[in-house]
């Protein structure tokens, strides 16, 4: 069965502070993994999409590694901010084109001054 | 702004209440989405439009009717619901699934949500 694992399910740090949230997928095949924030009452935006070839991307202060071979990845919020406090979500796509995508459950991080 | 617009942002319901949820892209895609966000679990996809046709229907009750009269709008029929379908229901579209996407993946864009209160 496809899952996908985030770790921690929630997160407390100072503003300012740098850290890092953890995602382990068993999907199979791969294709793609995205990592999406998730504002309180809100829809999730994407942050990053990474391809089976790509293994680190960054978008501002956010920095997505992937690892296909152990089928893990992270997401790096590097210099946080009050505006961080949100719900990450990592999902992976098994196949290039579909809309069959499996979803983590998130980390609600909370930034705190 | 994702241009993915959802109304209304809240609603609340009583169980043998009929109401409908409205979703509308101005991105210029041809695939939409309904998924349902509970508490603590991952986002349930339920249904799939791709060009106006309904491609997924994943086992949900009948109670949830949707409905695609165009590429751009996307209706979720509610009647006689449980106090259990109280969730935050994600509308989402991406390009169109015609077997390719060019790029490798569709980006799926969602709408903010509607909060759903069943009493």
């Amino acid at each position: 069965k496809n899952q996908v694992e985030q770790s921690p399910q929630s997160l407390i740090i100072l503003e300012g502070k740098n850290c890092t949230l953890q995602c382990n997928y068993t999907v199979s095949p791969f294709s793609n993994l995205r990592w999406y924030k998730q504002d309180t009452g809100r829809g999730p935006v994407s942050l990053t999409i990474m391809t089976f070839s790509e293994n680190t991307k960054s978008n501002g202060r956010y920095t997505a590694t992937l690892d296909a071979d152990t089928k893990q990845s992270s997401l790096h919020i590097t210099a946080s901010q009050l505006s961080d406090s949100a719900s990450y979500i990592c999902v992976v796509s098994a196949r290039a084109g579909s809309y069959q995508l499996t979803f983590g459950k998130g980390t609600k991080l909370s930034v705190i001054p | 702004e994702t241009g993915v617009t959802q109304t209304p942002r809240h609603l609340v319901m009583g169980m043998t209440n009929k109401k409908s949820l409205k979703c509308e892209q101005h991105l210029g895609h041809n695939a939409m989405y309904w998924y349902k966000q509970s508490a603590k679990k991952p986002l349930e996809l339920m249904f799939v439009y791709n060009f106006k046709e309904q491609t997924e229907n994943n086992s949900v009750p009948s109670r949830f009717s949707p409905e695609c009269p165009n590429s751009s709008h996307l209706f979720l029929h509610l009647h006689t619901l449980q106090p259990e379908d109280s969730a935050l229901y994600l509308c989402a579209s991406s390009q169109g699934h015609s077997g390719t996407s060019g790029r490798g993946y569709n980006e799926q864009f969602f709408g903010p949500g509607t909060r759903l209160t069943v009493l």
